[in-house]
């Protein structure tokens, strides 16, 4: 099955700041790439996404990056706030059959932004 | 709309001990999933029903049965809890396919003793 794997594990920036968080997969067959955010003791929430015809998508102060021939994506955060401060999850959804997918999440990066 | 809703929020077991775990939805999402999260690991599917009527097995189901009860309910159980199976449930939803996000409930932290 696909594997995911996210770096890195811990990033401390200080405020203003920007955050880069890398995943690679490995199945080529994965078409859409999620990033989730989990504040403490909270759910994950989709912040942005991104599907493998696209290259690089924006939303405000967050992009994310597609290179499907090196099988990786990045999450990048500009400007950042202490609000930023949570784990980031990076996802990989493979699709089989006629309506299912498998999505596989990275092991998560725990933000800090300092003020 | 509550989205989606898990019950209960926190439970302690003893080991052989059964349990299920509720979640239901009201956005009349067709995909619903049970995952766990655990230190270090991310999030890992444990069973996932695409559409009403059907369950498949993910990356981690042994220890566990599901059950999609209608298109709103999906429960998970625990037929005879083992330590290590102490972690945090979280319940998702989607409108089901590749490219729709999934939307998860609040959690339901088990501890295994």
């Amino acid at each position: 099955g696909e594997n995911v794997e996210q770096h890195p594990s811990t990033l401390s920036v200080q405020e203003g700041d920007s955050a880069v968080i890398k995943c690679t997969y490995s199945d080529s067959a994965s078409n859409y790439f999620p990033w989730y955010k989990q504040e403490l003791g909270k759910r994950p929430q989709l912040i942005i996404d991104i599907r493998s015809n696209v290259g690089e998508k924006k939303d405000q102060r967050i992009a994310v990056t597609l290179n499907k021939t090196a099988k990786h994506f990045s999450l990048h955060i500009t400007e950042t706030q202490p609000e930023d401060s949570a784990v980031y999850f990076c996802a990989a959804s493979t699709p089989f059959g006629y309506f299912n997918n498998d999505m596989r999440f990275g092991a998560g990066t725990r933000l800090t932004v300092k003020p | 709309n509550a989205g989606v809703t898990q019950t209960p929020k926190f439970q302690v077991l003893k080991t052989g001990q059964s349990m299920t775990l509720q979640c239901a939805q009201d956005m009349n999402h067709n995909s619903m999933y049970w995952y766990r999260q655990d230190p270090g690991m991310g999030l890992r599917l444990i069973y996932y029903s695409a559409s009403e009527g059907t369950t498949d097995k993910g990356e981690v189901p042994n220890g566990y049965n599901v059950s999609r009860l209608n298109k709103r309910e999906f429960s998970l159980r625990l037929e005879s809890a083992a330590p290590s199976q102490t972690s945090v449930y979280f319940c998702a939803s989607s409108e089901g396919g590749t490219y729709y996000e999934q939307y998860f409930g609040p959690g339901t932290r088990l501890t295994v003793t």
